[in-house]
């Protein structure tokens, strides 16, 4: 079975600071994949990044980047320069091989950036 | 290139009433999710379609829900005598395809709460 742990509740991060959010996986397939969401009070989930378990770099897109680190099953996100509207939930997720028909989710993290 | 959308955005209901939510997918997506997230949790796999074909259920889905993609676009999911514990986000993803890193697209979910 999959499971994904976010153990941070809620972070506060000032703006223009770099803040990494937490998430650590578990699985016994030997691919997968794994992305993190944004979801601000509206609701809509908001794709940021993705990262595949044989992707040799860590991901990056704009401000976000993908703290990868197979060997400890991590795969923290790290957002740069903070901007008040980064302020949102923010999920991790993941899909393996054999189960790539779902996406199993974390409990989140809910970010506050203040000025 | 239009999200996906969802309809109703909002729904009261008492316990005991059918509703019925409707999920517009990204055009060619042929991958259609319906996930459900309450409170303080990360969203929940339901179902999935490929084109018109339901190719899983969660066992979360229980026997008063039922969903549909009639003609491989739309979807719509009923439940039937509801429930105080159906109260949640009822949210519809689309993706192209399936393999790990085709990313899920959310719309902006329909939040369902049963008096």
């Amino acid at each position: 079975a999959q499971k994904i742990t976010q153990t941070q509740p809620g972070m506060f991060v000032q703006e223009k600071e770099a803040v990494t959010l937490d998430c650590t996986y578990d699985t016994s397939d030997p691919s997968y994949g794994l992305f993190w969401y944004k979801q601000p009070s509206s609701g809509e989930m908001i794709f940021l990044i993705y990262q595949g378990s044989y992707d040799q770099q860590n991901a990056t897109e704009g401000r976000y980047s993908l703290n990868f680190q197979k060997a400890r099953k991590s795969a923290n996100l790290v957002i740069s320069a903070s901007q008040l509207g980064d302020s949102a939930m923010y999920f991790c997720a993941m899909r393996a091989i054999y189960n790539t028909d779902k996406l199993i989710f974390g409990t989140g993290t809910r970010l506050q950036v203040f000025p | 290139d239009t999200g996906v959308s969802q309809n109703p955005r909002h729904k009261i209901t008492k316990r005991g009433q059918n509703v019925t939510f409707r999920c517009d997918p990204i055009s060619e997506h042929n991958r259609l999710y319906w996930y459900r997230q309450t409170l303080g949790q990360g969203p929940e796999f339901l179902t999935y379609f490929q084109n018109e074909a339901q190719l899983e259920k969660s066992r979360l889905l229980s026997d008063r829900f039922s969903a549909e993609r009639p003609k491989g676009s739309f979807s719509t999911l009923e439940i039937q005598r509801t429930e105080q514990g159906d109260s949640a986000m009822y949210l519809c993803a689309s993706s192209l395809g399936s393999g790990l890193q085709e990313t899920q697209y959310f719309g902006p979910g329909t939040r369902l709460l049963v008096l």
